[in-house]
């Protein structure tokens, strides 16, 4: 079994809806992050959180250390939005480890 | 600008050959990491540094070598006996509150 598993692997929306996703873990954690993954392969760091709640525009990152959840939201979901986006927590030297991505298609 | 440099982004070898991906920084980080990627894949960890001359063996070491000589730069080096090389190598390094990556380069041994 994984130990970081994302749901859905892949998500289509119409411009303008919200969209989350979901990630759990097997493992306690010292942080949790949220990459997004372009067609080109660069990886843009999002989030890094340990407890609550992280806003930056229309992105909305959750976590629930008790439950070993996070969630990632996107409010007002844009054509641009469209990428692979990965959940993956830190371990002790600060090396992740990843969840598979979701794929997410964003159409006008 | 600060941020993380790999070449080439695609690189070609044939089968048996070793190679040597570069990776350099310029965020000051001590901690420097790659990372293989394959298609319908997640992350998976090669081999990370904390510090200068000091790594360890991440989850598919198998078939890589590393050097850490500067704190700068972090070479992955892919040997004949890594059995499956083409695949998306990602490196990364590590501030406090935030991890950085690379562009990547896209490995394919033919």
């Amino acid at each position: 079994k994984n130990e970081v598993e994302q749901s859905p692997q892949n998500l289509t929306a119409q411009e303008g809806e919200f969209i989350t996703i979901n990630c759990s873990y097997s493992v306690g954690i010292s942080a949790l992050h949220w990459l997004q993954q372009h067609p080109g392969g660069g990886i843009v760091s999002l989030f890094m959180l340990s407890s609550g709640k992280k806003k930056h525009g229309r992105l909305i990152a959750t976590i629930n250390i008790q439950e070993k959840h996070s969630s990632l939201h996107i409010t007002a979901s844009h054509p641009r939005d469209s990428a692979v986006y990965i959940c993956a927590f830190s371990g002790s030297a600060r090396q992740l480890t990843f969840g598979s991505g979701t794929q997410l298609t964003v159409l006008p | 600008d600060g941020g993380i440099t790999q070449s080439p982004k695609y690189l070609f070898r044939k089968e048996g050959q070793n190679v040597t991906l570069s990776c350099e920084q310029n965020l000051n980080h001590d901690a420097m990491y790659w990372y293989r990627q394959d298609p319908g894949q997640g992350l998976r960890l090669i081999y990370y540094s904390q510090i200068v001359n000091d790594f360890q063996k991440g989850d598919i070491a198998e078939g890589y070598s590393v050097s850490r000589e500067k704190k700068e730069s972090f070479p992955l080096t892919v040997t004949s006996a890594q059995k499956n090389p083409t695949a998306f190598y990602l490196c990364a390094s590590s501030g406090y509150n935030e991890q950085f990556f690379g562009p990547g380069t896209r490995l394919t041994v033919l």
